[in-house]
């Protein structure tokens, strides 16, 4: 199975900052790699497809950017509603594996 | 507008079975594959399997080989996911999800989650 590593764990951040994620695949998964953002008691959502594709309906101060086996999720200028969990999730290759989440919490 | 509503929350003792239902809403139900993911408190997400709602074809992760079955009824829009032999570390959120791409393989929309208690 593909392991799918995030970093950091958590972070703190002031509404305005610029955020940054990073997730690395154990192998090269081209550029199949999505982003979810998971808030309290609710499924996930998705943020970012095909590592950099946003979904309709998805502000663009989200973007998301890497290949091969490292890929970074970008907030430009993080807003209240953005405090939440991160996923990366591979699509390269079955089972699907996800990241273990960076927590984005208010400073 | 896409939704996926599941069915409520279970609790069940260690051997039982479980079968969650996903109602599908706002699209074409043959036209998007139906995955199921499940997340154990605290824990990230974890896939669990899939069907093809056009072919009926599903693949499961070896994780839940032989104890998982995911089934589907076209006519009412619906997918299922059964899990048998249940023990206690199986006591997580399931969510239903649609696929989105099948290049990217990401799960565009996501079902509220049933929770699923595994207690003796």
């Amino acid at each position: 199975d593909i392991q799918m590593t995030q970093s950091p764990s958590s972070l703190s951040a002031s509404v305005g900052d610029r955020v940054t994620v990073t997730c690395r695949a154990s192998q090269s998964i081209s550029s199949l790699l999505n982003w979810y953002q998971q808030k309290p008691g609710k499924g996930p959502k998705l943020l970012i497809y095909g590592a950099s594709s946003l979904p309709s309906g998805v502000p663009p101060r989200f973007s998301g950017s890497g290949s091969g086996t490292d890929f970074t999720l970008t907030i430009s200028s993080l807003q209240p509603e953005d405090f939440a969990t991160y996923y990366c999730q591979q699509g390269y290759s079955s089972p699907f594996t996800f990241g273990g989440g960076t927590k984005v919490e208010i400073k | 507008q896409v939704q996926l509503v599941q069915s409520g929350a279970e609790v069940k003792k260690p051997g039982a079975s479980v079968k969650v239902s996903c109602k599908a809403s706002g699209y074409t139900f043959t036209s998007n594959a139906m995955h199921w993911v499940r997340q154990a408190p605290g824990q990230r997400p974890e896939w669990m399997g899939w069907i093809n709602v056009g072919n009926g074809n599903t693949k499961y992760s070896q994780k839940f080989q032989g104890r998982v079955t995911i089934s589907w009824d076209t006519s009412a829009s619906t997918a299922y996911m059964e899990l048998r032999s249940l023990r206690s570390e199986d006591t997580a959120v399931y969510y239903c999800a649609r696929g989105g791409s099948t290049t990217t393989w990401d799960f565009d929309y996501w079902g509220q989650g049933t929770l699923v208690t595994v207690s003796s």
